[in-house]
């Protein structure tokens, strides 16, 4: 079955930076992009950006251009997003997602920047 | 950016009960290819996102056909025919016909 499972959640001081992993079970990771997704309880759910899992292609909303550095490792069917200059408003459950459609969920990371 | 207005933001509901979320855009979601991106995700409590539905009125996998979406441009609708226990949480629409992709702010369904 298809899996998506997400590294621990993160304690990070103010302009530090993190890198989260989601790592692909149960499908051909190569054959389909992987999403990340962020969630506050403001801004509800904020769409980051994809990688193209094969090319290692990527497409950012401008909102997180500078902020999120997408990544990924074919040879253990692994995404990985590098969040850097954290900052308060950094603090949120991020989520990877297969394809456009998002069709399964990581179960998410919670990011906390405190100093 | 395109802005997805859902409407209510809170539902009340028993069980049994037929249920509609809206979900209105800022701007028509039809592309030029005659594809529309709009798609439905339900977050339960403590949960993921799950996908319910797809290019909207496409049934996910494993997803129960008392689930049904409808629309078309900027107006959308998800049905619920029989609200389940099963089925309280928080749903959202995301739209994928332009960048960035967006989702409305949610809608929660709770028992009456």
């Amino acid at each position: 079955q298809v899996q998506l499972q997400q590294s621990g959640a993160e304690l990070a001081k103010p302009g530090s930076s993190v890198k989260i992993s989601c790592k692909a079970s149960g499908y051909t990771f190569t054959s389909y992009y992987i999403s990340w997704i962020k969630q506050t309880t403001g801004q509800g759910l904020e769409y980051i950006g994809y990688i193209n899992t094969g090319s290692g292609g990527t497409n950012y909303n401008e909102k997180f251009k500078g902020k999120a550095t997408l990544t990924v490792d074919k040879s253990s069917s692994t995404a990985f997003m590098q969040l850097s200059s954290l900052t308060p408003d950094d603090s949120a459950v991020y989520y990877c997602a297969r394809r456009g459609t998002l069709d399964y969920w990581g179960q998410g990371v919670m990011v906390t920047v405190s100093s | 950016d395109v802005v997805l207005t859902q409407t209510p933001s809170t539902l009340s509901a028993t069980i049994g009960q037929s249920v509609s979320i809206s979900c209105r855009s800022s701007q028509s979601l039809l592309d030029s290819a005659g594809n529309t991106y709009l798609y439905w995700y339900l977050q339960r409590p403590g949960q993921s996102p799950q996908l319910l539905i797809y290019l909207v009125s496409n049934l996910g996998s494993g997803v129960p056909n008392r689930f049904s979406g409808s629309g078309s441009g900027t107006d959308f609708t998800l049905k619920i025919s029989g609200v389940e226990a099963e089925d309280l949480g928080v749903y959202y629409c995301m739209q994928a016909t332009h960048a960035p992709y967006t989702f409305g702010a949610g809608t929660k369904l709770e028992l009456k």
